[in-house]
């Protein structure tokens, strides 16, 4: 069964913690990407990656990083420089016409 | 550059009316367009997407959507609302050979019984 899985569904992060957002796809899609939801806002993009070992900065990369060791992984960490991470992260893989398909989205809280 | 503006935030309608959720989109090339649906605390579903096929573009759930080229317009609309169907819609846009997707910033439906 193909499909996007996300990890952990609900995160929460002490003050001065960075914390890793697990992502991964099973469709064998190059590329893969990382949005950030706050209620009211749509999705904002954080990342993105066209093909293994590459990847670049999206709208809002500040305070987030990645990787993209495997085709089918591509985690998210949230370091202690984003000052405000609370909000509902979604990953997504693209096919080769353009459509992209989502997990069912991490929510990052705060203690 | 490419945008999207999605016209109403909230739209409520009652159950077996019609749905009319109103996009519109600015692109610099020939756009492909999408609508998903997300409901409470979940990923984003894919409800349909126009490549420059047909016009009329019919979807999942009793869904379509029609691309109108001179209004600048990708309408979604059903014939007849379901509870089910409560949930917050985005329109999308990406141009074509673009590496990102924008997004329009939603619009809530609410289904009365």
């Amino acid at each position: 069964d193909g499909g996007i899985t996300q990890s952990p569904k609900y995160l929460f992060r002490k003050e001065g913690q960075n914390v890793t957002l697990s992502c991964e796809q099973n469709l064998n899609h190059d590329a893969m990407y990382w949005y950030r939801q706050d209620p009211g806002q749509g999705l904002r993009l954080i990342y993105y990656s066209q093909i293994v070992n590459d990847f670049q900065k999206g709208d809002i990369a500040e305070g987030y990083s990645v990787s993209r060791e495997k085709k089918e992984s591509f985690p998210l960490t949230v370091t202690s420089a984003q000052k405000n991470p609370t909000a509902f992260y979604l990953c997504a893989s693209k096919d080769t016409v353009e459509t992209q398909y989502f997990g069912p989205g991490t929510r990052l809280l705060v203690l | 550059a490419q945008s999207v503006t999605q016209l109403d935030s909230h739209v409520s309608v009652s159950e077996g009316t019609p749905v009319l959720l109103r996009c519109n989109y600015s692109s610099s090339y020939s756009p492909s367009l999408f609508w998903y649906v997300q409901h409470p605390n979940k990923g984003l579903q894919l409800l349909l997407k126009y490549t420059s096929a047909a016009t009329l573009v019919k979807g999942i759930n009793g869904f379509e959507a029609e691309f109108k080229k001179s209004e600048t317009s990708f309408h979604l609309t059903k014939p007849s609302a379901h509870m089910s169907d409560a949930a917050e819609y985005f329109c999308v846009v990406s141009d074509y050979g673009a590496r990102q997707l924008t997004f329009g910033s939603g619009t809530q439906l609410t289904v009365l019984p």
